[in-house]
């Protein structure tokens, strides 16, 4: 299967500052999503970008295809923006979708 | 919309009992997913169904079993519950007509003593 490395694991942020998280992919996908996992489990998607950039609000996403990488960056961050965030790929809906292992994101007041 | 939704949100079971977790969603997609998740670690698939009638064995399947009921139901069943399936298992679906992004139901979190 696919190998999703995502760095860096753990990260405690200053309420304000900005951050960059990196995902890589072994292979080829051409389905890529990130998620936020909240402290109530729930998984909430913030972005499904195979390709390109894509902004909403504080948050944005890069993706280079041809170099199987993916980064999502967070300004200016919040508390609320406290939990997990996780990248997934795949190739073709119906298939398998992979999951790195994700970042723990700490932001403190 | 509800989205997708999941049956139970808690279970706690005996070891060798059975039982089997509901998902529906509806938003008329075509593929639905399971996967557990463990502690400090990222989601892994069990099954998925690309479509009414079909299903396929993802990264994990041993244990389980999953029916495709109809488009807006997928369930799994584990016939003789382990220790080792204790885990939040969590239902999606996806349709390719709308870029095959993946939404994700609130998880079932199973205790199995």
């Amino acid at each position: 299967g696919i190998q999703v490395e995502q760095s860096p694991p753990d990260l405690i942020l200053q309420e304000g500052a900005n951050s960059t998280l990196r995902c890589n992919f072994s292979d080829s996908v051409n389905n890529l999503q990130w998620f936020h996992q909240n402290p109530w489990g729930q998984l909430i998607n913030l972005f499904y970008i195979p390709s390109g950039t894509k902004q909403n609000g504080r948050l944005s996403a890069t993706t280079v295809a041809t170099e199987r990488y993916s980064l999502l960056y967070i300004s200016s961050s919040q508390t609320t923006d406290s939990g997990v965030y996780f990248c997934a790929g795949g190739l073709n809906t119906g298939n398998q979708f992979y999951f790195g292992t994700g970042t723990s994101l700490t932001v403190i007041p | 919309n509800a989205g997708v939704t999941q049956t139970p949100k808690f279970q706690v079971l005996k070891t060798g009992q059975s039982m089997t977790l509901q998902c529906a969603q509806d938003m008329n997609h075509n593929s639905m997913y399971w996967y557990r998740q463990d502690p400090g670690m990222g989601l892994r698939l069990i099954y998925y169904s690309a479509s009414e009638g079909t299903t396929d064995k993802g990264e994990v399947p041993n244990g389980y079993n999953v029916s495709r009921l109809n488009k807006r139901e997928f369930s799994l069943r584990l016939e003789s519950a382990a220790p080792s399936q204790t885990s939040v298992y969590f239902c999606a679906s996806s349709s390719p007509g709308l870029g095959n992004e993946q939404f994700f139901g609130p998880g079932t979190r199973l205790t199995v003593l």
